[in-house]
């Protein structure tokens, strides 16, 4: 089992729909959690940073924790065309890595 | 520059040959990754510099790889003696923050070096 699963989709949605991207992990030492977002050909950049569990909500993008469950979310409300990405959850504990997900390809159609 | 630096941004070359790929990380940043990321997957660590240091390399496959930092600023990949399965994209991040037991910085990603081995 690897260390953190996240669906590859393709996921396609209609401009304006709620996009919900998820990963499970295994690993009981991951802290803190990180969602990237990474454009065709480009490096993945920051785009929500949470420690522990509960929500992190900025702007349209909402970001939840369940460390129980080993679970956490990423929402987009309102997804709109520019949001049209792959989508790469990370996570990191008590060393100097951080450990990404295959990442979500996401198309907002117009 | 503004963000980090990479070159050169594509690489091809002949297996067994070696190759360097540069990074240059933002100004003043203190951390810096090297990461492999694979057509399809998620960047998969490879090493790690605080300052000049070389803190972490846990994550460099087999002692073909090697990385420096030798001034804290500008770092060096080197893979020896390529192999096919050398291919995919290198990705240098750095971090304005010292990375610590407790928390990772923002990291700010490279374009990549894609490096193909024929």
């Amino acid at each position: 089992q690897k260390e953190v699963e996240q669906d590859p989709g393709p996921l396609s949605v209609p401009e304006g729909a709620i996009v919900s991207l998820n990963c499970t992990y295994s690993n009981s030492a991951f802290q803190y959690f990180m969602w990237y977002r990474q454009y065709s050909r480009k490096g993945p950049e920051l785009l929500m940073y949470t420690y522990s569990s509960g929500n992190k909500e900025d702007g349209r993008f909402t970001a939840q924790v369940d460390k129980s469950s080993k679970y956490i979310s990423l929402f987009i409300r309102d997804s709109q065309p520019s949001d049209s990405a792959t989508y790469l959850c990370a996570m990191g504990g008590s060393n100097y890595k951080l450990t990404f997900g295959k990442g979500t390809l996401l198309t907002v159609n117009p | 520059g503004a963000g980090v630096s990479q070159s050169p941004r594509y690489k091809v070359t002949k297996r067994g040959q070696d190759v360097a790929l540069r990074c240059d990380p933002i100004s003043g940043h203190v951390s810096l990754y090297w990461y492999r990321q694979a057509l399809g997957q998620g960047p998969e660590f490879l090493t790690y510099f605080n300052y000049e240091a070389q803190q972490d390399k846990s994550g460099l496959p087999n002692d073909r790889f090697s990385a420096e930092r030798p001034e804290g600023s500008i770092s060096t990949l080197t893979i020896q003696r390529t192999e096919q399965r050398d291919s995919a994209m290198y990705r240098c991040a750095s971090s304005l923050e010292r990375t610590s037991g407790r928390a990772i910085g923002e990291l700010f990603f490279g374009e990549g070096s894609r490096l193909t081995v024929l």
